[in-house]
């Protein structure tokens, strides 16, 4: 079965830092893009950030760029999503996704469970 | 960055209506187009991809068209389990994907 589970997820303080990991099984994970996507309570759904297959190129949204910091360890099967100088605005569950293609259109075909961050004092 | 733009934010129906959501490029994103379900407290799913390919395992009650900036998901006939929010999402731009503010089905 395909499947993706976060972890990593928390209440912290605004400034403070945190790691979201996201677990990949069942599928050849050094083979896909992998994204971030997040949904703060009772909004829609934002592109946070981006990485390729081998974690060579990545991506981010302006509104975490310079705080945020996506990676991936292949050999381990897992993506990261290192947080800092967080901010109330980044208060969301934030969902990792695996990017598939389909007739030439890439799209974000599975979905984690999500991982719930709220920033507050 | 392109913009995409749904209507009716939200929208109220029986089951066994069809229903049609609109949603908008703010440039010609060609057949970049995908449509996603979510449920409360549940993840999105994935329902149709290039703008018109259903994604294996969804019924066929549900359907897309449209390409350059304009497009539509419409259900055919409702059921109880479709009552959810819908998200177009354009991926002209890959990897910098944004979706619409989503589209809430709701029962009459």
């Amino acid at each position: 079965e395909v499947q993706l589970v976060e972890s990593g997820g928390g209440l912290v303080q605004p400034g403070g830092s945190l790691r979201l990991s996201c677990s990949a099984s069942g599928f050849t994970f050094s083979s896909y893009p992998m994204h971030w996507v997040r949904q703060a309570p009772g909004k829609g759904l934002e592109y946070v950030s981006a990485i390729n297959s081998n974690g060579g190129s990545t991506y981010y949204a302006d509104s975490v760029k310079g705080r945020f910091t996506i990676s991936r360890d292949n050999s381990k099967n897992t993506l990261y999503l290192q947080m800092s100088s967080l901010r109330a605005e980044d208060t969301a569950v934030y969902y990792c996704v695996k990017v598939g293609a389909y007739a030439a259109v890439t799209t974000l075909d599975i979905w984690g469970q999500g991982t719930m961050v709220t920033v507050s004092s | 960055d392109i913009q995409m733009t749904q209507s009716p934010s939200s929208l109220s129906a029986s089951v066994g209506d069809r229903v049609t959501i609109t949603c908008r490029a703010s440039q010609s994103i060609s057949s970049y187009l995908n449509w996603y379900q979510q449920k409360p407290g549940k993840a999105p799913k994935l329902l149709i991809y290039a703008a018109s390919s259903l994604q294996s395992g969804v019924p066929s009650r549900f359907s897309g068209s449209g390409s350059g900036t304009d497009f539509t998901l419409t259900i055919s006939s409702l059921q109880p389990e479709d009552f959810a929010t819908y998200y177009c999402q354009q991926s002209y731009s890959a990897p910098r994907y944004t979706f619409g503010q989503g589209t809430k089905l709701e029962i009459k």
